[in-house]
């Protein structure tokens, strides 16, 4: 069975600065997706960021960046020089490989509630 | 292009009345979920609609639960004799095909008195 487990309940830093927010993940499938979205107060999830499991290469997107690393099931987002817009819940998510035939919904994570103070 | 629209936003029943959500996925998309979101869940797959194919409907909570989609577009899910502890918002969502990035709705926020 799946499952990601985030750790960090919340998380509150001060603006401008890096903040990680951790994900780890459990699956029994070689192949399988990888996910983050971010739920602002408006409560609608914002896809982020997508990962195959093949594909271990760190990602970077503006002041977002991703770790991915198999050897210890995770897949971490780091937010550089945080904004109070950043301020939202983020949740990390996996899927299983779509061609097995099984179901293919996202498991979530907990979320982690990101506080950016001013 | 319009993304997933969700209706109604809000949701407001009294325990025991049957209610139904409505999902107006991303054009083109054929693969339909459903999600719930609630405060001692966190998020949890319901159902998912794949083009013709029967749905999988592991992870409706119980026989109270059932949804559709016709013509492979718009889905209605319907909850029948409401509880409180269905109270939860409902999340839609679409991907262009089956495994690809969903893209979600802003939800149906259901209370039940």
């Amino acid at each position: 069975a799946q499952k990601v487990t985030q750790a960090q309940t919340e998380i509150s830093v001060v603006e401008k600065e890096d903040v990680t927010l951790d994900c780890v993940y459990e699956t029994r499938d070689t192949t399988y997706y990888l996910f983050w979205y971010k739920q602002p107060p408006s409560g609608e999830l914002v896809f982020l960021i997508r990962r195959n499991s093949f594909d271990e290469q760190n990602e970077i997107s503006g002041r977002y960046s991703w770790n991915f690393q198999k050897s210890t099931s995770s897949f971490n987002f780091t937010i550089t020089a945080s904004q109070v817009v950043d301020s939202a819940v983020y949740f990390c998510a996996l899927s299983e490989d779509f061609s097995s035939g099984s179901a293919r919904q996202l498991t979530f994570g907990s979320g982690t509630q990101l506080t950016v103070l001013p | 292009g319009a993304g997933v629209s969700q209706s109604p936003s809000n949701k407001v029943t009294e325990k025991g009345k049957d209610v139904e959500l409505r999902c107006d996925p991303i054009s083109g998309h054929t693969a339909l979920y459903w999600y719930r979101q609630s405060l001692g869940q966190g998020l949890e797959f319901l159902i998912y609609f794949q083009g013709n194919s029967a749905p999988d409907k592991s992870g409706l909570p119980s026989d109270r639960f059932s949804a559709e989609r016709t013509g492979g577009s718009v889905s209605t899910l319907t909850i029948q004799r409401t509880q409180q502890e269905d109270s939860a918002v409902y999340l839609c969502a679409s991907s262009s095909l089956a495994g690809e990035t969903q893209y979600f709705g802003p939800g149906t926020r259901l209370l039940v008195l």
